[in-house]
Formats: C-alpha cells, sequence, structure tokens
C-alpha cells in the first residue's frame, strides 16, 4: 500500500514556463514533507521541505505547497530551465521515533524542453 | 570535500554468493542509511543508524545485514538469502537533528547474473 504517490510518471514542460509536481499521502500522521531532484546514474540530492505547520515554502526558484486537508503537496518550480531535468521523488516522515524513516513516492520524470 | 563514498560503483555477483557494498562518510553525520531502487519505483530503506553500534531494520531488511563500528562506515552485505538482489543501492547519511535531510552518495549498481 503506497502511503505516498506522484501518479504522473512523467512532464514535459517549456523552457521558462512553470513545472507544477504532485504529490499525494494517505498517512495523515506525516508530519515533514521533502522534495529530492535526482540525474540519472547519481544519488539524490534535497532540494526542498516543509513541515506540517506552513502552508508554503520558498527557495529561488522553487516553492513548495501543503494543503493537510487534501493531504496533497507540489511543487513549482518558476520559471523551468533545461537542468531541472531530472526525477524528482516527493518523501515524508512522522515526528519521533519515525523521523529517520523516509517514505519516497516513486518519482516524477521532468523534462524541460529549450 | 565533504561527502559520501559508495564502492564498487558496479559489482557482478553469482548467485549464491554474499556480496558488502561499501558506504564512507566524511560528513561527521550521525545517521546512516541504506535505500534500495528498482526501475519505476521510489527508494525503499534497508536499514539505518542512528549512532555507532547501533542499528534498526527499515521497510525491506530481509536478506541484508549492516555493521555500524565506526561513525564515518555503514558497509552493507547482501546475503545469498536476498531473493531479488538485482538494484541500484543508495547509502546516505544526515544530521540527527534534521534526520530527513539526506545526503547521498552516488550509488552502488548490482546485478546477479
Amino acid at each position: 500500500d503506497q502511503q505516498v504517490k506522484q501518479n504522473s510518471p512523467s512532464l514535459s514542460v517549456q523552457e521558462g514556463r512553470i513545472s507544477i509536481l504532485n504529490c499525494d499521502y494517505t498517512n495523515s500522521m506525516f508530519d515533514y514533507f521533502l522534495w529530492y531532484k535526482k540525474y540519472p546514474a547519481e544519488g539524490p540530492t534535497f532540494l526542498i521541505s516543509i513541515s506540517s505547520i506552513k502552508d508554503k515554502n520558498e527557495d529561488g526558484r522553487f516553492t513548495v505547497f501543503l494543503n493537510k486537508s487534501a493531504k496533497h503537496l507540489s511543487l513549482h518550480i518558476v520559471p523551468s530551465q533545461p537542468g531541472d531535468s531530472a526525477v524528482y521523488f516527493c518523501a515524508a516522515r512522522f515526528s519521533g521515533a519515525g523521523s529517520y524513516q523516509l517514505t519516497f513516492g516513486k518519482g516524477t520524470k521532468l523534462s524541460v524542453i529549450p | 570535500d565533504g561527502g559520501i563514498t559508495q564502492s564498487p560503483k558496479y559489482l557482478f555477483r553469482k548467485e549464491g554468493q554474499n556480496v558488502t557494498l561499501s558506504c564512507e562518510q566524511n560528513l561527521n553525520h550521525d545517521a546512516m542509511y541504506w535505500y534500495r531502487q528498482d526501475p519505476g519505483q521510489g527508494l525503499r530503506l534497508i536499514y539505518y543508524s542512528q549512532i555507532v553500534n547501533d542499528f534498526q531494520k527499515g521497510d525491506i531488511a530481509e536478506g541484508y545485514s549492516v555493521s555500524r563500528e565506526k561513525k564515518e562506515s555503514f558497509p552493507l552485505t547482501v546475503t545469498s538469502a536476498q531473493k531479488n538482489p538485482t538494484a541500484f543501492y543508495l547509502c546516505a547519511s544526515s544530521l540527527s537533528d534534521r534526520a530527513g535531510e539526506l545526503f547521498f552518495g552516488e550509488g552502488s549498481r548490482l546485478t546477479v547474473l
């Protein structure tokens, strides 16, 4: 049973436009959410995170939005650049004893077209 | 430069053989992790260690073993009991108070022939 779902395996966006990557979760006990970016044959790199006490977190071109009632989060990239082409993983965790265990989605492959 | 080093990058093994994947970090992180990635799948946690000489099973620990004798090192042994060991293995580390923000190595691809 997937607790973190990324329903779009792939997404194509024109350079300069907005990329929106979506993630849904089923476990209401998750209270911290993260996005990772992964290039082929490399390990993922941490991108941005959000705590459940917030509904938005921004870092440069990247903004993560959290809708707790809908159990949904999204990553916005504005403007999109060709170097953003990668697989993006959404991840979630609990506080306390479960804080070391991240649950990952299956990823969305973003292609930014020049 | 600080980082995580995994070796070997590619490894081939015959069925029935154990194999050990190395993971070393010089970030002075207390916590270390092993994840497995299969094609089209997310990352799944195999084992993690919060401190030296202590480790816990993750979601898919069966057929794997680990040790944490030094802060810098967290080797993973894929045993012959692991039924489907061909995968991409990722080691990571983190600060204890930022346990979700993982620093990953470049991965080791294991192929069982």
